[in-house]
C-alpha cells in the first residue's frame, strides 16, 4: 500500500540532545513538508522540499534541520537550539508541490523529560 | 496578513443532529482551499479540496460549500464516528506552495 511512515510513534528526548524523526514515502511525490501541531493550534510549516537536494524553511524553522538526498525521504532533525520541542510532528507529500491534496504521515509525538 | 479562523473551536452535536462548521479567511490570492479530518494521535486525512466560490463537494454525511470569504462543512445526520477534528487549510498565490492551516473545530457527536 502507497503511503506515509513516519517513526517513531513516541520519542523522549533529554534536554541538550539532538534527535531526528524519520519519513518515507512510497507514493512518488515531489514534494515533502514538515509540520509541527500543538494542542488547540493549527499545524504550522517547519520546512519543505519541492525537489530532491532543495529544501526551504517554513514558518519555525528555528532549531530544526532537514536533508532531502532521497525522493523517497525526507528526515527531521530537532537540534538542542530548540527550546520548546514537545508537540506532535507530522510529515507530509504532494504529488506536484503545490500542496494540493496533501497526504500526511501519523505522526511523531515527542516528548522533553 | 494572510488568516484561517475556523469556528466554533468545539461542538457538541447529538446523533442525527445536523449542523455546520465554518471555515472564514481572509488572503490576498485563493488558490485552494482543503478539509481534512483528524483522529486523535493521528495524522489528518484529507476529505475535499475547492477550488472557486460557489463549488461544493460532497462525502456521505459531510458536504463542503466556499464562498469568496468562508467555507463551510455542512454534516447531516452526523453519528458517533464523525466525532473528530476538522481541519481547513488554504493554498494562497505567491505562497511558495504551503498550506496556511486553520486551528480546527473538534467536533464531538453523541448517541
Amino acid at each position: 500500500d502507497g503511503g506515509i511512515t513516519q517513526s517513531p510513534k513516541y520519542l523522549f528526548r533529554k534536554e541538550g540532545q539532538n534527535v531526528t524523526l524519520s519519513c518515507e514515502q512510497n507514493l512518488n511525490h515531489d514534494a515533502m513538508y514538515w509540520y509541527r501541531q500543538d494542542p488547540g493550534q493549527g499545524l504550522r510549516l517547519i520546512y519543505y522540499s519541492q525537489i530532491v537536494n532543495d529544501f526551504q524553511k517554513g514558518d519555525i524553522a528555528e532549531g530544526y534541520s532537514v536533508s532531502r538526498e532521497k525522493k523517497e525521504s525526507f528526515p527531521l532533525t530537532v537540534t538542542s537550539a530548540q527550546k520548546n520541542p514537545t508537540a506532535f510532528y507530522l510529515c507530509a507529500s504532494s504529488m506536484d508541490g503545490t500542496g494540493r491534496t496533501a497526504f500526511f504521515g501519523q505522526g511523531t509525538r515527542l516528548t522533553v523529560v | 496578513e494572510d488568516q484561517v479562523t475556523q469556528s466554533p473551536e468545539a461542538l457538541r452535536l447529538q446523533e442525527g443532529e445536523s449542523s455546520s462548521l465554518n471555515c472564514s479567511y481572509t488572503v490576498s490570492g485563493l488558490r485552494g482551499l482543503f478539509w481534512y479530518r483528524q483522529d486523535p494521535g493521528k495524522g489528518p486525512e484529507f476529505l475535499f479540496t475547492l477550488y472557486s466560490a460557489g463549488e461544493e463537494k460532497e462525502k456521505e454525511r459531510l458536504k463542503a460549500t466556499l464562498t469568496k470569504k468562508e467555507s463551510f462543512l455542512h454534516i447531516t445526520a452526523p453519528k458517533p464516528e464523525d466525532s473528530a477534528t476538522y481541519l481547513c487549510a488554504v493554498l494562497i498565490s505567491g505562497s511558495a506552495r504551503q498550506l496556511t492551516f486553520g486551528s480546527g473545530t473538534q467536533l464531538t457527536v453523541l448517541p
